[in-house]
């Protein structure tokens, strides 16, 4: 069973537009991470943030946590079309064993 | 600066036949862990090792076996491969509850 779910599924914007990823998770967390994979790639993180903060930014990246909706946003300013890739949220329930939802494939159109 | 390497990138087998995927990681952590990755599923965690000497289960451990073998290295082991098996396979290391790095995956496919 996904702990994480990601919405939309898949997103498409114009080069210079913002873009918005949703994620929802069913259980308390330790904390939550956003990672990026490209195509044919390995994941790499992009940010965490912990059970007991609510926003955090990292460059053009802006993470927001809603602990009581059990739900979480990664917003990617001023796309660019290096940003075209699938964005996956996890969630670490203990320890650091990870739960990973399904995705979101955006694509930013030059 | 290798971080994650794993061997082979690609692999065809026939049903029922065994194969061991290989990882090794050079950045000294105590963690490491096996996912699986299929359209539409996300990564599913197969088996995980939180320091040497130790190893559990993930989610989906069936027809899977894994061996930490020293510190750098944790490798999945199929025994019978099953066309259920086709799959991207990840190995990822950690230390404590660090963010995880990934390798870049195998590409299995079971004929």
């Amino acid at each position: 069973s996904q702990q994480g779910e990601e919405d939309p599924q898949a997103l498409s914007i114009q080069e210079g537009e913002n873009a918005t990823m949703n994620c929802s998770y069913k259980t308390s967390i330790n904390n939550l991470q956003w990672y990026r994979q490209n195509s044919g790639r390995g994941l790499v993180h992009l940010i965490l943030i912990r059970s007991n903060e609510r926003e955090k930014h990292s460059g053009r990246l802006r993470v927001t946590l809603d602990t009581s909706k059990k739900s979480s946003s990664l917003l990617i300013t001023a796309s660019r079309a290096a940003d075209t890739a699938s964005y996956f949220c996890a969630t670490a329930l203990y320890g650091n064993k990870l739960v990973f939802g399904a995705g979101t494939i955006l694509r930013v159109k030059s | 600066n290798a971080g994650v390497t794993q061997t082979p990138k690609f692999q065809v087998l026939k049903t029922g036949q065994s194969m061991t995927l290989q990882c090794a990681q050079d950045m000294n952590h105590n963690s490491m862990y096996w996912y699986r990755q299929d359209p539409g599923m996300g990564l599913r965690l197969i088996y995980y090792s939180a320091s040497e000497g130790t190893t559990d289960k993930g989610e989906v451990p069936n027809g899977y076996n894994v061996s930490r073998l020293n510190k750098r290295e944790f490798s999945l082991r199929l025994e019978s491969a099953a066309p259920s098996q086709t799959s991207v396979y990840f190995c990822a290391s950690s230390e404590a509850s660090t963010p995880l790095h990934f390798g870049n995956g195998t590409r299995l496919t079971v004929t």
